[in-house]
């Protein structure tokens, strides 16, 4: 059964803090991405990879970064948080030819 | 880049009656699409996909159509149950590579 997971399910965060998101798949995907999910707006790509330390940017990768070290890891970051990053991210992984499998996804806050 | 629209935004439904939600895309090199269901707290889930080389796919009560000519694909549900009503997805990729994503569809089924 494939899983993916993030690291929290809820987080709230200030102004200005850096921020690290986790995600760790187990089925040994080579594709992984990070999106937003906003009311209205759907899902929205901020970044992916497809191989380890390879990185390509989505549509909204202003303020973010990632980093993948392992290929089960994608980790997202925000360098510093402001509160216009306050959504849901989810954190997907898929073989290079196959179906996404999504995270349950981390509701973050910045106040 | 993709544009993906998907409508209608909420559709409410009685149990027993077919729910039909609408997708349209702008990139004619698409050839994958995916739709997916979010139940409340979760990460959205594959709930079947169809390839440009076909033009209908069915699995039991959910069935996805595709006009290339046209640009648009739907999600058909029959006999629609209350463990249907979610938000549903869909989305549009050209070879499996970024994922674009409809703004969502919210169905409730009332028994």
């Amino acid at each position: 059964d494939v899983k993916v997971t993030q690291s929290s399910r809820y987080l709230v965060k200030r102004t200005g803090e850096k921020v690290f998101l986790e995600c760790v798949q187990d089925m040994d995907h080579e594709n992984m991405f990070w999106y937003r999910q906003d009311p209205g707006l759907g899902l929205r790509l901020i970044y992916f990879s497809y191989d380890v330390k390879m990185k390509e940017k989505g549509d909204i990768p202003e303020g973010y970064s990632v980093s993948r070290e392992k290929k089960e890891r994608f980790s997202l970051i925000l360098e510093s948080a402001s509160t216009n990053q306050t959504s849901m991210y989810l954190c997907a992984s898929s073989p290079p030819v196959g179906e996404q499998y999504f995270g349950p996804g981390t509701r973050l806050t910045v106040t | 880049g993709e544009n993906v629209e998907q409508h209608p935004s909420t559709l409410s439904v009685q149990e027993g009656d077919s729910a039909v939600i609408k997708c349209t895309y702008s990139d004619s090199a698409s050839n994958y699409f995916p739709w997916y269901k979010q139940e409340l707290g979760k990460g959205p889930q594959l709930i079947i996909d169809i390839r440009s080389n076909v033009g209908e796919k069915k699995d039991q009560r959910i069935a996805v159509t595709l006009n290339k000519t046209a640009k648009h694909f739907s999600l058909h549900i029959t006999e629609t149950q209350p463990e249907d009503s979610a938000v549903y997805f869909c989305a549009a990729s050209t070879n499996f590579n970024k994922f674009y994503f409809g703004s969502g569809t919210k169905l409730n089924v009332k028994p």
